[in-house]
């Protein structure tokens, strides 16, 4: 069965900590990417991978970094994180086509 | 930007009904759409997708693509409570896929 796997559910952190959110799948997949969902504004992408230390920038990477240092991981950082960043965060994966496979997605509070 | 558009919602039908859920895009140079159904508290699931004009029909789903008007439909038939979700549309374009904020549907009993 796919499985996508985000490392917490909730954080709580303060402004101003470094942030890692953490993404495994064990579908082999090519492609991983980072989602931020807000109420009103949908999904939107932050930065997402095709291979191994290959990453491109999505629609809102300000404040955001990320590292694929193996094929089935895909890391997010949050530098400096900041109270604008409080969201849910969704990792997914997908094969040579557009379905993607999301995780249970983490929900940062920074306050 | 690109941008896909839809209705928030909340879209209530009475079960048994036809559910109709529209969306929008901005570039006309995009070939791929998609459905995904967002259970509350929930991850998003691929329902439907469609790169053609005209329909394409997948037991109760029903995807709708017109391209001159840039314009993308799901329709549920025989509408069920366990349907009650938010539906996400996406577009790709190039190598992203955008989606909508997504249609709350709420199939009454």
């Amino acid at each position: 069965d796919v499985k996508v796997t985000q490392s917490s559910r909730y954080l709580v952190k303060r402004t101003g900590e470094k942030v890692f959110l953490e993404c495994v799948q064990d579908m082999d997949h090519e492609n991983m990417f980072w989602y931020r969902q807000d109420p009103g504004l949908g999904l939107r992408l932050i930065y997402f991978s095709y291979d191994v230390k290959m990453k491109e920038k999505g629609d809102i990477p300000e404040g955001y970094s990320v590292s694929r240092e193996k094929k089935e991981r895909f890391s997010l950082i949050l530098e400096s994180a900041s109270t604008n960043q409080t969201s849910m965060y969704l990792c997914a994966s997908s094969s040579f086509t557009w379905e993607l496979f999301f995780g249970e997605g983490s929900r940062l509070t920074v306050l | 930007q690109k941008e896909v558009e839809q209705n928030s919602g909340p879209l209530s039908v009475p079960e048994g009904a036809i559910a109709s859920l529209n969306c929008t895009y901005s570039d006309r140079g995009s070939q791929s759409f998609f459905w995904y159904r967002q259970y509350s508290g929930k991850s998003p699931e691929l329902i439907m997708f469609i790169y053609s004009n005209g329909d394409k029909e997948d037991g109760r789903f029903t995807a709708q693509l017109n391209k001159a008007s840039q314009y993308v439909s799901l329709l549920i038939r025989d509408s069920q409570p366990s349907d009650s979700a938010t539906y996400l549309c996406a577009s790709q374009y190039g190598n992203k896929l955008v989606f909508g904020a997504g249609t709350i549907l709420r199939v009454k009993s």
